[in-house]
């Protein structure tokens, strides 16, 4: 089981403002990275899967980069709505997850 | 959009009970996966499932947990005798293909398993 890191626990982010954290993992015998965006009382939802180093990923307002060397992603969230507000889950896969503790995100109106 | 269906949504057992958590994975995915969430800790790996066999199993998976696919359709976790840690949410996923590491896994909502 990899050890992988997310900061900050929690943000709170204003309507309309562009937020970014952080997902640090090994940078040894890396294979890809997940991102997973996570509601209350549903189920996780894949984000991004990305793989090689440099990589940029957007889906909407979110989008994720990946540096492999040194080991972390950065996922973005550009012009926060309230739909946005979850806990945003990164993991590193080397054929089974292991997942970071979350940043949770809440956008305030 | 297909969907992994775990059922029940909450169960609630007396400690050294046997408990079978139930999944229902994604037609075509030919992979399973169990993790679970105990309150306040990061997400876990249990098992990963593929052609009958457990291919990958964490520590946490001993000897009294078992998982089994009884069906075409079913994906089951079974806890022999359960004890108070165990009290956690179990989520189900699956995938496509595993060796390919760039399939995302489709998780269900989660069963949460109380153990009194």
């Amino acid at each position: 089981i990899l050890n992988v890191e997310q900061s900050p626990q929690s943000l709170h982010v204003q309507e309309g403002d562009s937020t970014n954290f952080t997902c640090s993992f090994p940078s040894s015998n890396f294979y890809a990275l997940h991102w997973y965006r996570w509601e209350t009382a549903k189920s996780p939802e894949a984000l991004f899967v990305m793989t090689l180093n440099g990589d940029e990923k957007k889906k909407g307002r979110i989008s994720a980069t990946l540096n492999t060397k040194e080991g972390y992603s950065y996922l973005y969230i550009k012009g926060s709505q309230p739909e946005d507000s979850a806990t945003y889950l990164c993991a590193s896969n080397d054929y089974k997850l292991s997942f970071g503790a979350g940043t949770t995100v809440t956008v305030r109106a | 959009e297909p969907e992994v269906t775990q059922t029940p949504s909450h169960q609630v057992t007396q400690m050294g009970q046997e408990v079978i958590l139930r999944c229902v994975p994604i037609s075509n995915h030919l992979y399973f996966y169990w993790y679970r969430q105990i309150l306040g800790q990061k997400v876990e790996f249990l098992v990963s499932f593929y052609n009958n066999e457990i291919s990958e199993k964490s520590e946490i998976f001993d000897d009294q947990f078992s998982v089994e696919r009884p069906d075409g359709s079913n994906f089951t976790l079974k806890i022999r005798s359960t004890k108070l840690e165990d009290s956690a949410m179990y989520f189900c996923a699956s995938s496509e293909r595993q060796l390919d590491s760039n399939q995302p896994q489709h998780f269900g909502d989660g069963t949460r398993l109380s153990i009194l």
